[in-house]
């Protein structure tokens, strides 16, 4: 098993659409992080957290440490949003990221 | 800045050749990385500097050679690759190498080996 499990795998809005995107973790973490690559791209780092919630213009995460799973959010979806979204962890040691498996977006007009 | 710069965008090399990857950043971080991306896949990491030393070697066969020859320059060099090693390879760099430091990504350089 992962320790990153996302979900879900692809995704398929309208255009104006609230999208969610989960993610679960199955250890202890210093940190989630989320981040976006459009295709062919390299990635944009949109939030770091480890608690709480976290907002940036349409964009919100959230993370529940207890329950080891965390959910970005897209509010008002556009086609330029379309791209992979990618949940990672980090641990102070090893202290490397480890990837969830990423979520594919389509947001159509 | 935050800026990392990664150079060449395109690679295209005989299974022969030497070549080299380059990354550059100017935010002072003391982390720098190398990941690998095959297609539909998540990044693999290959190789962690840390204050310009080897912390970590992914068990990366030796046709990949890192270099840190200063704070703001890791390069990747490429000899003898197998056309499985086709890929996007990431460069990124972070503050220090600790878990609650964002890493910054660069675009890639798409390699494809013939």
């Amino acid at each position: 098993k992962n320790e990153v499990e996302q979900s879900p795998q692809n995704l398929t809005a309208q255009e104006g659409e609230f999208i969610t995107i989960n993610c679960s973790y199955s250890v202890g973490i210093s940190a989630l992080h989320w981040l976006q690559q459009h295709p062919g791209g390299g990635i944009v780092s949109l939030f770091m957290l480890s608690s709480g919630k976290k907002k940036h213009g349409r964009l919100i995460a959230t993370i529940n440490i207890q329950e080891k799973h965390s959910s970005l959010h897209i509010t008002a979806s556009h086609p330029r949003d379309s791209a992979v979204y990618i949940c990672a962890v980090s641990h102070d040691v090893p202290r490397n990221l480890r990837f969830g498996a990423g979520t594919r977006l389509t947001v159509k007009p | 800045d935050t800026e990392v710069t990664q150079t060449p965008k395109h690679l295209v090399m005989g299974m022969t050749n030497k070549k080299s990857l380059k990354c550059e950043q100017h935010m002072g971080h003391r982390a720098m990385y190398w990941y690998k991306q095959k297609a539909k896949k998540p990044p693999e990491l290959m190789f962690v500097y840390s204050y310009e030393k080897l912390s970590i070697n992914e068990s990366v066969p030796s046709r990949f050679s890192p270099e840190c020859p200063n704070s703001s320059l890791l390069n990747l060099h490429l000899h003898a690759l197998q056309p499985e090693d086709s890929a996007l390879y990431l460069c990124a760099s972070s503050q220090v190498l600790a878990g609650t430091y964002e890493q910054y990504f660069g675009p890639g350089t798409r390699l494809t080996v013939t």
